[in-house]
């Protein structure tokens, strides 16, 4: 298994107040994702980033921010936490481009987020 | 827009069947496919990658049409621990920030 590890795994909060998921990779892959899945919905893609302090938006951004400060950590915050942000959260990682082959990702165990 | 599309099932089959999933995709550009298993509450992971030769491991075996924009997967010999959701992954760009899931094939197999 990749070792990407993500916490919290599990957590309930309020309707305004603020929210930070960690994920953690010890394989010092470059490409770091946080992606959200939701019923009825297929993986989606919040942000990425390309390295320390890269990082740009995904499909659904709005409402988040991210970090990284250091190759193995990226965190996802959620400045003002609403309803519609409860989620399963998975953060992903994948190798550098090798060159025109494909870019495999691999993925966190998840932090189930509700948001009350 | 990028799609993918999949079958939602639940495609419920008896152990030792054989089954096939089909995934359509929308960008004739895409650069690379997989097929990646989730089981509940779980994280999805990658089964296998899909080439253009077409690629087999095991019980499972992945195709690639891009004249028809599709890709798909078979089983074979269903075990029970093949249930779970199977989701289509098209990637339009190297870089991986352009993956685009399929919202998953559900399979269950009884005994």
């Amino acid at each position: 298994d990749a070792g990407i590890t993500q916490s919290p795994r599990h957590k309930v909060t309020e309707t305004g107040t603020p929210v930070t998921l960690r994920c953690h990779q010890t394989e010092n892959h470059r490409y770091m994702y946080w992606y959200r899945q939701d019923p009825g919905h297929g993986l989606r893609l919040i942000h990425y980033s390309y390295g320390v302090k890269d990082t740009d938006k995904g499909e659904v951004s709005d409402g988040y921010s991210v970090s990284r400060s250091k190759t193995e950590d990226f965190l996802l915050t959620l400045e003002s936490a609403t309803s519609s942000q409860t989620s399963v959260y998975f953060c992903a990682i994948s190798e550098s481009v090798n060159g025109g082959s494909g870019n495999t990702i691999y993925f966190g165990e998840g932090s189930w987020l509700t948001v009350v | 827009r990028k799609e993918v599309e999949q079958d939602p099932g639940p495609f419920n089959v008896p152990e030792g069947a054989t089954v096939a999933f089909n995934c359509t995709y929308s960008n004739s550009a895409s650069q690379s496919f997989f097929w990646y298993r989730q089981d509940c509450r779980k994280e999805p992971k990658l089964l296998m990658s899909v080439y253009s030769s077409g690629n087999e491991d095991g019980r499972f075996t992945a195709q690639l049409n891009r004249a028809s924009q599709y890709i798909s997967l078979l089983i074979r010999d269903s075990k029970l621990s093949d249930s779970a959701t199977y989701l289509c992954v098209v990637n339009f760009n190297q870089a991986g920030t352009a993956l685009i899931f399929g919202k998953g094939t559900t399979l269950s197999v009884s005994s």
